[in-house]
């Protein structure tokens, strides 16, 4: 079974562009959710997505959305890049465990963005 | 608002020596506690999970870790440490609740094992 996988690995942009991550969940997990990890504020929750539709929001600016496509494929994007948005944004998908009554977070690799 | 502390930045231990990872959490009930391991440059890794029954609960790669409710704590340990463990850990909670999968992740512990 792949696991999550996520596009590109690494980039490097300017202040003031934009970027699209993307990601692909493990076959079958219907929410995803994304992560922006730095040495400074460590792993926050950006937001999650159930079905299409945005589900749970962190504290980031606008400049940070989201979306999931009908197939759980989910993008990110963060418009006008400031320096401190360099970090390692990290996705996951997630399947409900019934019998635990839990939801289990698999993580991709992870993109490196770099904004000069 | 809930809280993850890791009270240990980095940590160093011999090979084959034990090693136990401190986690402590603030939460407004007992929420569902996770910790993972990351590798450079990689994403993070599910090492194991707490969600009910027994408090002492087993991972892979010879891990387990305890949930102690009256200390809001949940500290994982190895028994004996490989030189591949060097990583960096981090405990996180997430709610019961099924709204969803927001986890709140500790600051993380970077282990170093001496060969």
């Amino acid at each position: 079974k792949a696991g999550v996988t996520q596009t590109p690995r690494y980039l490097i942009k300017t202040r003031g562009q934009q970027v699209t991550l993307s990601c692909s969940p493990i076959s079958g997990h219907r929410s995803v959710s994304w992560y922006q990890q730095t040495p400074g504020q460590g792993l926050q929750f950006l937001f999650e997505y159930f079905s299409e539709t945005q589900r749970n929001k962190g504290n980031f600016p606008g400049r940070f959305s989201g979306r999931q496509f009908s197939n759980s494929r989910s993008e990110m994007n963060v418009s006008t890049l400031e320096l401190g948005d360099s970090a390692l944004y990290l996705c996951a998908s997630s399947f409900r465990d019934r019998g635990l009554g839990a939801n289990v977070l698999t993580f991709g690799a992870g993109s490196r963005l770099t904004v000069l | 608002a809930q809280s993850v502390t890791q009270p240990d930045i980095h940590i160093t231990v011999s090979e084959g020596a034990s090693l136990e990872l401190r986690c402590n959490y603030s939460y407004g009930a007992t929420p569902y506690l996770f910790w993972y391991v990351q590798s450079p440059g990689q994403g993070l890794q599910l090492l194991l999970k707490y969600f009910s029954g027994d408090t002492l609960v087993q991972g892979i790669k010879g891990f387990e870790a305890e949930f102690k409710r009256s200390q809001s704590s949940f500290n994982l340990r190895k028994p004996s440490v490989h030189w591949s463990d060097a990583a960096e850990y981090f405990c996180a909670v997430g709610p019961r609740n099924n709204a969803g999968n927001m986890l709140t992740f500790g600051g993380g512990t970077r282990l170093m094992v001496k060969p």
